[in-house]
């Protein structure tokens, strides 16, 4: 079994802080998303990185993989209270795997 | 935007009853999933179904569970006799093909066992 570890498994910050959340494992992924989840809801698809080494800019966030495709970061840039929410990130390989997720709460 | 679509979206069961949860995939998606997620835990891989067949399931997956392509829209998750360890949010998603790697997910039913 593939297993994605997220740390930190909760992180308060204050509107305006930057903030990172990582994804690890030690198995090789063709490819990794990073969800956010609000509660009651589904998971909504935030990007999806495939090429080791690939950073891809979402307004405010930042995400990169890691050169051997086993770990991925998630850079959060002034974060505003509508970031708060549940981050997931899925390895995929075949099957698609979740960490356990990032609780992000943002106060204002 | 095209959205995968579940129903209902709360139910609410005594124990030892069955219980079916609906989904209707992307349309023009061939791969189906079911995932769970306790309230405060990770989302779980369930099963995927592609070509009318199982392809994947999870050791939660036991005989209790089914899945189902009744017709050609719909892809149902039955649990035959429900225990209070079902309670959870259930999702669904489906991807394009077995290459595509951006998988869809619907909004969730959330399954209430009494």
């Amino acid at each position: 079994t593939q297993l994605l570890e997220q740390s930190p498994q909760f992180l308060s910050i204050q509107e305006g802080e930057n903030l990172t959340v990582y994804c690890n494992s030690s198995s090789v992924f063709s490819s990794l998303q990073w969800y956010r989840q609000e509660p009651g809801e589904g998971p909504v698809l935030l990007v999806t990185v495939v090429t080791g080494g690939e950073v891809k800019k979402l307004k405010r966030l930042t995400f990169q993989f890691g050169d051997a495709r086993k770990d991925s970061s998630l850079h959060i840039t002034a974060a505003q209270p509508g970031d708060t929410g549940l981050y997931l990130c899925a390895g995929v390989e075949g099957k698609f795997q979740f960490g356990a997720g990032t609780q992000v709460v943002v106060t204002p | 935007e095209p959205e995968v679509t579940q129903t209902p979206s709360h139910q609410v069961t005594q124990m030892g009853q069955e219980v079916i949860l609906r989904c209707v995939p992307i349309s023009n998606h061939l791969y189906f999933y079911w995932y769970r997620q306790i309230l405060g835990q990770k989302v779980e891989f369930l099963v995927s179904f592609y070509n009318n067949e199982i392809s994947e399931k999870s050791e939660i997956f036991d005989d209790q569970f089914s899945v189902e392509r009744p017709d050609g829209s719909n892809f149902t998750l039955k649990i035959r006799s429900t225990k209070l360890e079902d309670s959870a949010m259930y999702f669904c998603a489906s991807r394009r093909d077995p290459g595509a790697n951006v998988l869809t997910f619907g909004a969730g039913s959330r399954l209430t066992v009494l």
